[in-house]
């Protein structure tokens, strides 16, 4: 079956834009996490969503940053008046039950 | 705080060594410990590993985990250049499985 997908895979944008990422996750994983590797940086947890719901808000740096799932299914990240440091990858991982989380391909986001 | 320390940081070897790569992991009401392959940007699954002391092994990958001393390790044997990327350890913890992540082992291997 197919894999946690995002989109999209490389997004350029100028200082003060909004964006938003998006990600699908494996048919039938409840639980969805977003991730984000800076430059040089480990990955570190921005947000946890059971359902549509996200109990886990805690790692997201600034009020703008934001996400939603919907369906139970789809999700996106927004990040609103994007700054220089929010250059990173952004990662979306999906997990059904006791199970693995398994990882998007990733959306490199560049803010000029 | 939870906190994950992996090292070494970086390693490079030749095709055919034998490598072990070290993590040790604080984490609040651990669940699981994965260990996950990263050669451009999605971390790839490896291993996960939830009992002390008993080995889990796909072909030349094994890894073993210790939960009285907070502990994992990753051993390759017969390196091929196939295997060089990073090398991520992620102990999983609370009712939401989140990972934390460290921040990995770069393994270069040389033909």
């Amino acid at each position: 079956g197919a894999g946690v997908s995002q989109s999209p895979s490389n997004k350029v944008t100028e200082k003060g834009k909004d964006v938003e990422l998006r990600c699908d996750p494996i048919s039938g994983h409840t639980a969805l996490y977003w991730y984000r590797q800076s430059l040089g940086q480990g990955l570190e947890f921005l947000i946890y969503f059971q359902g549509n719901s996200a109990p886990d808000k805690s790692g997201l740096p600034s009020d703008r940053f934001s996400a939603e799932r919907t369906g139970g299914s789809v999700s996106t990240l927004t990040i609103q008046r994007t700054q220089q440091e929010d250059s990173a990858v952004y990662l979306c991982a999906s997990r059904r039950g006791w199970d693995t989380q398994y990882f998007g391909p990733g959306t490199r986001l560049t803010v000029l | 705080e939870d906190k994950v320390v992996q090292s070494p940081l970086s390693l490079v070897v030749h095709e055919g060594d034998t490598v072990t790569l070290n993590c040790s992991y604080e984490v609040t009401n651990f669940r699981s410990l994965l260990w996950y392959k990263q050669e451009k940007k999605a971390p790839t699954f490896l291993f996960m590993l939830t009992s002390s002391g008993i080995e889990k092994k796909s072909g030349r990958l094994s890894s073993i985990l210790d939960k009285k001393e907070l502990f994992s390790i990753l051993n390759i044997t017969a390196t091929q250049t196939g295997d060089s990327a990073v090398y991520l350890c992620a102990p999983s913890g609370g009712s939401n499985y989140k990972l934390t992540f460290g921040k990995g082992t770069l393994l270069t291997v040389n033909p």
